[in-house]
């Protein structure tokens, strides 16, 4: 059954530091997404891409945020300059926009 | 701004003892509502998409029904495995893209 791949599992890295969260789509969807979950709380959508570009993003994604597709199969979350508040699960998601959201086993980032 | 409430927060069942979790949603324009299964440490698990009133689906032990203002996840004879916490989801006319997630329901069945 295809998946949602989301690399690494876990990463724990010192604030202010820069970090790449890696995820690999299923193969034939064309939207993708990132979400996070603080410990706790509710699973907050973060960003959406589309057609190689940003389709909406929310409050929470500001400038320290960024994503790309590098290649036809990777899709990346970058967070420039971490902050202890940034410390979450982040989950990737892919949709064939039919109404199947797909999400991975997420990234826990823990920010020291 | 779309919203979603799930009720109760936390359930706790025998091994066999049906009953239904809660999901009422504000909602501008339904596109679709979701039900996840997700378990500790793990991402949202895919169970149910749901797009108007009156639709019903069914997996396994689980069925999930929609009105206009709420959606209703029926567990039937639930087993231990089925013990998880069980997200409610929508996707609003105002975004093309973005799910609005509630809090979820945690589900503990006893053997």
């Amino acid at each position: 059954e295809p998946e949602v791949t989301q690399t690494p599992s876990h990463q724990v890295t010192q604030m202010g530091q820069e970090v790449i969260l890696r995820c690999v789509p299923i193969s034939n969807h064309l939207y993708f997404y990132w979400y996070r979950q603080i410990l706790g709380q509710k699973v907050e959508f973060l960003v959406s891409f589309y057609n190689n570009e940003i389709s909406e993003k929310s409050e929470i994604f500001d400038d320290q945020f960024s994503v790309e597709r590098p290649d036809g199969s990777n899709f990346t979350l970058k967070i420039r300059s971490t902050k202890l508040e940034d410390s979450a699960m982040y989950f990737c998601a892919s949709s064939n926009g039919e109404g199947w959201f797909f999400f991975g086993q997420g990234t826990r980032l823990t920010v020291v | 701004e779309d919203q979603v409430t799930q009720s109760p927060e936390a359930l706790r069942l025998q091994e066999g003892e049906s009953s239904s979790l809660n999901c009422s949603y504000t909602v501008s324009g339904l596109r679709g509502l979701f039900w996840y299964r997700q378990d500790p440490g793990k991402g949202p698990e895919f169970l149910f998409t749901l797009y108007s009133a009156g639709e019903e689906k069914e997996k396994e032990r689980l069925k999930a029904t929609l009105t206009k203002k709420e959606s209703f996840l029926h567990i039937t004879a639930p087993k231990p495995e089925d013990s998880a916490t069980y997200l409610c989801a929508v996707k609003g006319g105002g975004s093309n893209y973005k799910l609005t997630f509630g809090k979820g329901t945690l589900l503990t069945v006893n053997p």
